[in-house]
């Protein structure tokens, strides 16, 4: 199983708000900034926050935030565009290796 | 603008070995560790080896430990997985993944390569 764990599924409709959870321990989430990555279709991963940072070209309805060992994805007004599975990263360092969550697929209805 | 392409997948048996490599490209390669992450067919995402900016230190995970060996010629702008005593379940698309020197989540991702271990 996974490192980090993250919920199977979500579901929302369109211009609804969805919040993707990732919970890990003391080691990873609560010592690091967690990455969040976007798969559309099998497609290569693309990268969609940086802690609470938006890379350049993803749109401001995702924001990202952190509470002790639970990292959160927050997608505001979700677009059909945003259906994909999404993948929570960070590094552990009792580990001494990057570990993912095992993703969450979202529909958008 | 930013880019990496792999190339090198195929089939090979069991046992084998294969070389991919990645072809970086706008921006300074030499200033950013790199990674390769993998993903099994219908399986998710699992971080595979990662190298320093300057190629001084290199990360494993622990299922790959000893057969599969990362390097990079930051000359060329290149990265590359040496993957050798290949098993079943190495069976996956590769990906070549930028990492900001330091920072614990990935940037930019390649558009991966498939390597299939079949006999």
């Amino acid at each position: 199983q996974s490192a980090l764990t993250q919920e199977a599924s979500v579901s929302g409709t369109v211009g609804q708000k969805v919040t993707l959870s990732c919970s890990g321990n003391n080691s990873n989430i609560g010592a690091y900034a967690v990455g969040w990555y976007q798969q559309i279709s099998h497609g290569a991963p693309k990268t969609v926050m940086f802690g609470d940072s938006l890379p350049s070209g993803i749109p401001d309805r995702f924001s990202g935030s952190k509470s002790g060992t639970t990292a959160s994805l927050t997608i505001s007004g979700l677009q059909p565009e945003d259906e994909a599975d999404y993948y929570c990263s960070t590094w552990d360092y009792s580990l001494n290796v990057w570990v993912f969550g095992g993703g969450t697929k979202l529909t958008v209805l | 603008q930013v880019q990496l392409v792999e190339s090198g997948g195929g089939v090979v048996q069991p046992g084998g070995s294969l070389r991919l490599s990645c072809a970086a490209s706008g921006f300074t390669f030499s200033g950013y560790g790199m990674h390769w992450i993998r993903q099994a067919p219908g399986k998710g995402l699992e971080w595979v080896a990662y190298i320093w900016y300057d190629g001084t230190n290199q990360y494993y995970a622990d299922s790959v430990k000893g057969r599969l060996t990362v390097s990079r010629d930051n000359s060329k702008n290149t990265l590359y997985l040496q993957l050798s005593s290949l098993r079943g379940d190495d069976t996956a698309v590769y990906y070549c993944v930028q990492g900001p020197r330091g920072k614990s989540w990935f940037s930019i991702w390649g558009q991966g390569t498939l390597v299939t271990v079949s006999s």
